[in-house]
């Protein structure tokens, strides 16, 4: 099973400021196969990136996914008061699909 | 518009099984794979297992392979999971998604939709 590990926990940051969040992989997953998530209270997850880099429809350009093999990043470049929430990272490249554990971006 | 509806909550003792329905509409449900994720109170993500909806190949979860089912109804457009031998730790909200692309075009990438939870309450 490959083991996803965000980092940090989380992040405290003020509107305006940019965000990086991190995806380490236990075992190499290919690009293709590796997504982002958004999460707020009460509400299911919403798709952010897939393909490690590629927004998914309606995302905001402030969003952008990276990396290969084992190091993932996603990259918020202006933090607007409704990005405060938590992300996941996601892997399709092996059974079972896993998710990490998570990342919330709280202000500060 | 794509939407998936869930069936409503359940509160089930432990040793019983729940069954949870999810309804498309909007699409061609044959065409796409739907998944099931969970999320227990507080916590991350966890994924159940998927089914093709086309041909009804499912794959599932080492953690849960002895104890989910998933299946679906093509004249109803609707995907089920069934989760038997519930313990107090499945309490948690159970999502199901569908797939970014048609599977003909590509392997699952990304849940674009979700449907809105249904929380499964495990106590005796």
């Amino acid at each position: 099973e490959i083991v996803l590990t965000q980092s940090p926990g989380t992040l405290s940051l003020s509107p305006g400021e940019g965000a990086t969040l991190s995806c380490r992989a236990s075992q190499s997953v290919s690009s293709t196969y590796l997504a982002w998530y958004q999460q707020k209270p009460g509400q299911a997850p919403r798709l952010l990136i897939y393909g490690a880099s590629s927004r998914a429809t309606d995302i905001p350009d402030r969003f952008s996914g990276s990396g290969s093999g084992t190091d993932f990043s996603l990259t918020i470049s202006r933090l607007e008061t409704e990005d405060f929430a938590v992300y996941y990272c996601q892997q399709f490249g092996s059974s079972p699909l896993t998710f990490g554990g998570g990342t919330k971006v709280e202000i500060k | 518009q794509v939407q998936l509806v869930q069936s409503g909550a359940e509160v089930k003792k432990p040793g019983a099984s729940v069954k949870v329905s999810c309804k498309a509409s909007g699409y061609t449900f044959t065409s796409y794979t739907i998944h099931w994720v969970r999320q227990a109170p507080g916590q991350g993500l966890e994924w159940v297992g998927w089914i093709h909806a086309g041909n009804g190949n499912t794959k599932y979860s080492q953690k849960f392979q002895d104890r989910v089912t998933i299946t679906r109804d093509t004249s109803a457009s609707t995907a089920y999971m069934d989760l038997s031998g519930l313990r107090s730790e499945d309490t948690a909200v159970y999502y199901c998604a569908r797939d970014l692309f048609p599977l003909i075009v590509a392997p699952p990438m990304g849940y674009t939709y979700w449907g809105q939870g249904t929380l499964v309450t495990v106590s005796s």
